[in-house]
């Protein structure tokens, strides 16, 4: 296993566009969650799922903001109409939900809007 | 009050010294404990976790936890130029069935 993958690397793309990120969770875990990052900040929540359920959202979430994990594997981040402040690293991270593990991350994906 | 607070730095401690790095977080059920690592550019990684009072060490890595405080720490023995990176405190409300939640992180330079 690979660890947990998330493409692309990099985005840029024009305010007003759509984008998609992607991330592949370690096959055995059944918990994916997704965080962003500014500059000088932590990890801030967005979402989580156990298998296929997106179990909770943060109010960071708005509705321009979508995420789903169809088959319980791989999941999806869309963010529609993006604006600059849309700008930052969004980190996909699994876990097995075993009480006192921590989460393994990807690599993230740096969205920068123009 | 922030759910988990820790100091920006920089921290900046010499070659071989010890580096402590602290953490506070509000939640008092809060019940298990993480310290990772980032460096710059890269995405966090795991160095411990901790959820009884006390102390757990691992290599040059010790965890402290005392709940009654509501404080956690890590030290790390003999200071490496390699450990310059920034340590990311991160809090589980309970069993591990809320997500954790992370501090600013605290910016190490391990001067050589």
């Amino acid at each position: 296993d690979t660890g947990v993958s998330q493409d692309p690397r990099h985005k840029i793309t024009k305010r007003g566009q759509n984008v998609t990120f992607r991330c592949d969770p370690i096959s055995e875990h059944n918990r994916l969650y997704w965080y962003r990052q500014t500059l000088g900040q932590g990890p801030e929540f967005l979402t989580y799922f156990q298998n296929e359920a997106q179990l909770e959202k943060s109010r960071l979430l708005s509705d321009r903001f979508s995420a789903e994990r169809p088959k319980g594997s791989f999941s999806t981040l869309e963010i529609q109409r993006t604006e600059q402040g849309d700008s930052a690293m969004y980190l996909c991270a699994s876990s097995s939900g075993a009480p006192g593990y921590g989460y393994t991350f990807g690599s993230g994906t740096r969205l920068t809007v123009v | 009050q922030k759910e988990v607070e820790q100091n920006s730095g920089p921290l900046s401690v010499p070659e071989g010294a010890i580096a402590s790095l602290n953490c506070t977080y509000s939640d008092r059920v809060s019940q298990s404990f993480f310290w990772y690592r980032q460096y710059s550019g890269k995405s966090p990684e795991l160095i411990m976790s901790i959820y009884s009072n006390g102390d757990k060490e691992d290599g040059r890595f010790t965890a402290q936890l005392n709940k009654a405080s509501q404080y956690v720490s890590l030290l790390i023995r003999d200071s490496q130029p390699s450990d310059s990176a920034t340590y990311l405190c991160a809090v589980n409300k309970n069993s591990g069935n809320t997500p954790l939640v992370f501090g600013k992180g605290t910016r190490l330079s391990v001067i050589a």
